[in-house]
């Protein structure tokens, strides 16, 4: 079984550039996560997609962070204008949504805004 | 007052100790419980995963859900080097909500 695909898998960019993240899930997991995880600090749920409608996107910085799933199967992030303090990990990761709910985690995207 | 404090360490044991890592929390709607490992330059892979409280065993692993307390644990027993790596707890209130991590706690198992 293939795992969660994420491109590109590093990205470096300077302030106030955009840029755009994309992710494809397992095959047949209806709900889909980005995470931004932070050096030296834990992964932090950015947008949560069940099939293509939004579930929780209560901690995305909407001014400049947007995400969509149109299909229902493969999501893009994007950050437009980038700052300094974007430089994270941005995870993808998926599930079936059944009740246990095992997230499996793609690769990351490495992202340095200069 | 961080939901979930989790020590990062570094954590450096000889091969074949056995290591304890674990988590506390603030939250009692916490109902989930989750360790992941994460190595270097790759996403988090799924290790334990305990519903409420106890202990669940596999392999040389142990993980211990203590929610009286609002701590959990995880023991790796006869470490190897392969087992260097960070793990981060994870938990959630309910089946289909986000995953609320620690910080990640980096081992490292040298032979």
């Amino acid at each position: 079984e293939a795992g969660v695909a994420q491109s590109p898998r590093y990205k470096i960019i300077e302030k106030r550039q955009s840029v755009a993240f994309w992710c494809n899930p397992i095959s047949g997991h209806a709900t889909l996560y980005w995470y931004q995880q932070i050096l030296g600090q834990g992964p932090k749920l950015l947008i949560q997609f069940q099939n293509n409608g939004v579930v929780d996107d209560s901690q995305l910085p909407k001014d400049r962070f947007s995400a969509e799933r149109l299909k229902g199967v493969d999501s893009t992030l994007k950050i437009q204008p980038a700052k300094l303090e974007d430089s994270a990990v941005y995870l993808c990761a998926s599930s079936f949504g059944d009740s246990q709910e095992t997230q499996y985690f793609g690769p990351g995207t490495r992202l340095l805004v200069l | 007052q961080k939901e979930v404090e989790q020590d990062p360490g570094p954590l450096s044991v000889p091969e074949g100790a056995i290591v304890s890592l674990n988590c506390t929390y603030s939250n009692s709607a916490f109902q989930y419980f989750m360790w992941y490992r994460q190595y270097s330059r790759k996403g988090p892979e799924l290790l334990m995963y305990t519903y409420s409280s106890g202990n669940k065993e596999d392999g040389r692993f142990t993980a211990q859900v203590d929610k009286s307390s609002k701590y959990i644990s995880l023991f790796i027993r006869d470490s190897q080097p392969s087992d260097s790596a960070t793990y981060l707890c994870a938990m959630r209130k309910m089946a289909g909500t986000a995953l609320i991590f620690g910080k990640g706690t980096t081992l490292s198992v040298s032979s």
